[in-house]
């Protein structure tokens, strides 16, 4: 069963520019999850997708956003890039299940994202 | 207030030691614990999860839970050169008593030399 895929896995944008991400999750995971990994911060919780709705969010402001498709493939949205954004966007693919909060998850291999 | 701690490390243990690393959490009525392997520039792995108070066994790996103290543990052992990697403890914890989502610490760096 093929994993978590990314794309693209590189970028370099401008401060000022919007960027969009994209996650296609494992065949069968209806949920997905989205992170932002920095050397500071670590590993945290953007918002996660289940049929089509946002499920769960986390702490971070509106100009992040997302959305998923019928097909349970997802992606990102940054609008208005700053110097900060700069990190890895990692994507999580999970079964349903009980909640985000009870299911493993399974990483894609993350975008990694550069603001100058 | 950090929600999910780990000692950053690194932890340094000679090839076939037993590596033990420890991550400790403050939300109480958490029931979801787990624990990643991360490579320097590559995405994190699942190693194993944990639900229940005990040990959960996993070849050379061993998750502890310990709900009572909250913390969780994982052992490896007979450690190899290839397991160093930064170890992430997931904790499932319910910001604002919203839903409850995994909260990562920020990882154990561990390096196992020969």
């Amino acid at each position: 069963k093929a994993g978590v895929t990314q794309t693209p896995r590189y970028l370099i944008k401008t401060r000022g520019q919007q960027v969009t991400l994209s996650c296609s999750p494992i065949s069968g995971h209806r949920s997905v999850s989205w992170y932002q990994q920095t050397p500071g911060q670590g590993l945290q919780f953007l918002f996660e997708y289940f049929s089509e709705t946002q499920r769960n969010k986390g702490n971070f402001p509106g100009r992040f956003s997302g959305r998923q498709f019928s097909n349970s493939r997802s992606e990102m949205n940054v609008s208005t890039l700053e110097l900060g954004d700069s990190a890895l966007y990692l994507c999580a693919s999970s079964l349903a299940g009980r909640g985000l909060g009870y299911n493993e998850q399974f990483f894609g291999p993350g975008t990694r994202l550069t603001v100058l | 207030q950090k929600e999910v701690e780990q000692n950053s490390g690194p932890l340094s243990v000679p090839e076939g030691a037993i590596a033990s690393l420890n991550c400790t959490y403050s939300d109480r009525g958490s029931q979801s614990f787990f624990w990643y392997r991360q490579y320097s520039g590559k995405s994190p792995e699942l190693i194993m999860f944990i639900y229940s108070n005990g040990d959960k066994e996993d070849g050379r790996f061993t998750a502890q839970l310990n709900k009572a103290s909250q913390y969780v543990s994982l052992l490896i052992r007979d450690s190899q050169p290839s397991d160093s990697a930064t170890y992430l403890c997931a904790v499932n914890l319910r910001p604002s008593g919203g839903s409850y989502i995994p909260t990562f610490g920020r990882g154990t760096s561990l390096i196992v030399h020969p």
